[in-house]
């Protein structure tokens, strides 16, 4: 059973241009979220998709968007990125919305520079 | 004063040691206590799960919860060298739609020398 794919893996953006992150869930699993990881945050919740409507949202700008399409399929994209952007994103899937157990993707590695 | 704490570590012991973890944290409303693990260059996985006070064990693996004090940990025993990684309390006050969002401890950064 395939797991949470994200792509890609390493990214490389400049001050104020905009990145697009895709995630895959695991087949059958209809929530997906989004977490930003960095060392003096620690993870924090971005948002969650469930059935193509966002059902949640953490504490970040509007620079920060999402979607989710029909089969799942989520991405996240941020716009006019700062240098504080630079981050492990990560996605993470599960059957159903506000679950606790979560299946985390390898996350998306972008750095602002 | 941020909702969990977690001491980042890192944390080097030898192989066999008896190793603690622990998490505190300020809002009362949490019930869902987890414990993940995350080893380099991969996400998070879930390694403990429990709901309100007590203990649950797995293996060498033992969640202890303490609502009272507001506490939670990680015993893991006989530590070996694939327990190397970075341990992550989350915590959440509800589970099911329109529930809250996990909140994370940044992490503790565990070593296990051979």
């Amino acid at each position: 059973k395939a797991g949470v794919t994200q792509t890609p893996r390493y990214l490389i953006k400049t001050r104020g241009q905009q990145v697009t992150l895709s995630c895959s869930p695991i087949s059958g699993h209809r929530s997906v979220s989004w977490y930003q990881q960095t060392p003096g945050q620690g993870l924090q919740f971005l948002f969650e998709y469930f059935s193509e409507t966002q059902r949640n949202k953490g504490n970040f700008p509007g620079r920060f968007s999402g979607r989710q399409f029909s089969n799942s399929r989520s991405e996240m994209n941020v716009s006019t990125l700062e240098l504080g952007d630079s981050a492990l994103y990560l996605c993470a899937s599960s059957f159903d919305s506000g679950a606790n157990v979560l299946t985390f993707g390898a996350g998306s590695r972008l750095t602002v520079l | 004063q941020k909702e969990v704490e977690q001491d980042p570590g890192p944390l080097s012991v030898p192989e066999g040691a008896i190793v603690s973890l622990n998490c505190t944290y300020s809002n009362s409303a949490f019930q869902y206590f987890m414990w993940y693990r995350q080893y380099s260059r991969k996400g998070p996985e879930l390694l403990m799960y429990t709901y309100s006070s007590g203990n649950k064990e797995d293996g060498r693996f033992t969640a202890q919860v303490d609502k009272s004090s507001k506490y939670i940990s990680l015993v893991i025993r006989d530590s070996q060298p694939s327990d190397s990684a970075t341990y992550l309390c989350a915590m959440s006050g509800t589970s099911g739609a329109g529930s809250y969002q996990l909140t994370f401890g940044k992490g503790t950064k565990l070593s296990v020398i051979p």
